[in-house]
């Protein structure tokens, strides 16, 4: 069975410039997060998804962060636009029940 | 606010030996809690988990002990082997789906 599958593994990108990740949950997992993991610490949650609703986007800076996931399978979460401070690595993860399966991630510098 | 931490930022150990990975939780009312090994350049995998019903869960060469009167959660690792080398997070459960995860431990395996 496939696992979580996310697109770019890397990008680096200039300051202000637009970013986008991708992610592919597991087949049949209707709950989908996003994280952001900074360099030494643990992921923090970003969005959580119940099928194509956002049930808990209270972490996300939504001035420029923004996500979606149409039709309650793929996800995209952007950055428009990125700043220094965004450098770090964004986590998918998926869940059928309460165990969470992640993603490799996008690992994002921003010069 | 709640957090979640761990007591020490890396660990060595001697292959073979057994290994001790410990986390202090705040919020009282986290019911779940769970354990994640994280390699470089991957994300978080899922190793064992623990609900607070229970103050000790046994799977393959872990054990994850609860303690709810002091907040605090242990992962035992027996017989360490050098794939074990990994940084290890504990998670706890508030309101639901959403995660809180540690700073991280780093546990490397001396040959």
């Amino acid at each position: 069975e496939a696992g979580v599958v996310q697109s770019p593994r890397y990008k680096i990108i200039e300051k202000k410039q637009p970013v986008a990740f991708w992610c592919n949950p597991i087949s049949g997992h209707n709950t989908l997060y996003w994280y952001r993991q900074n360099l030494g610490q643990g992921p923090e949650l970003l969005i959580r998804y119940e099928n194509e609703e956002a049930v808990d986007d209270s972490q996300l800076p939504k001035d420029r962060f923004s996500a979606e996931r149409l039709k309650g399978v793929d996800s995209t979460l952007k950055i428009q636009p990125a700043e220094l401070g965004d450098s770090a690595v964004y986590l998918c993860a998926s869940s059928l029940n309460s165990e969470q399966f992640f993603g490799p991630g996008t690992r994002l510098t921003v010069l | 606010g709640e957090s979640v931490g761990l007591h020490l930022p890396t660990l060595s150990v001697q292959e073979g030996d057994n290994s001790i990975i410990n986390c202090a939780y705040s919020n009282s009312a986290s019911d779940y809690f769970i354990w994640y090994k994280q390699e470089s350049g991957k994300g978080p995998q899922f190793i064992i988990d623990i609900r607070s019903n229970m103050d000790k869960r046994q799977g393959q060469r872990v054990t994850v002990l609860l303690n709810k009167t002091v907040k605090h959660l242990s992962l035992q690792i027996a017989a360490t082997q050098p794939g074990d080398s990994a940084v290890y997070f504990c998670a706890e459960n508030q309101s639901g789906n959403q995660f809180y995860f540690g700073t991280g431990t780093s546990l490397t395996v001396i040959p």
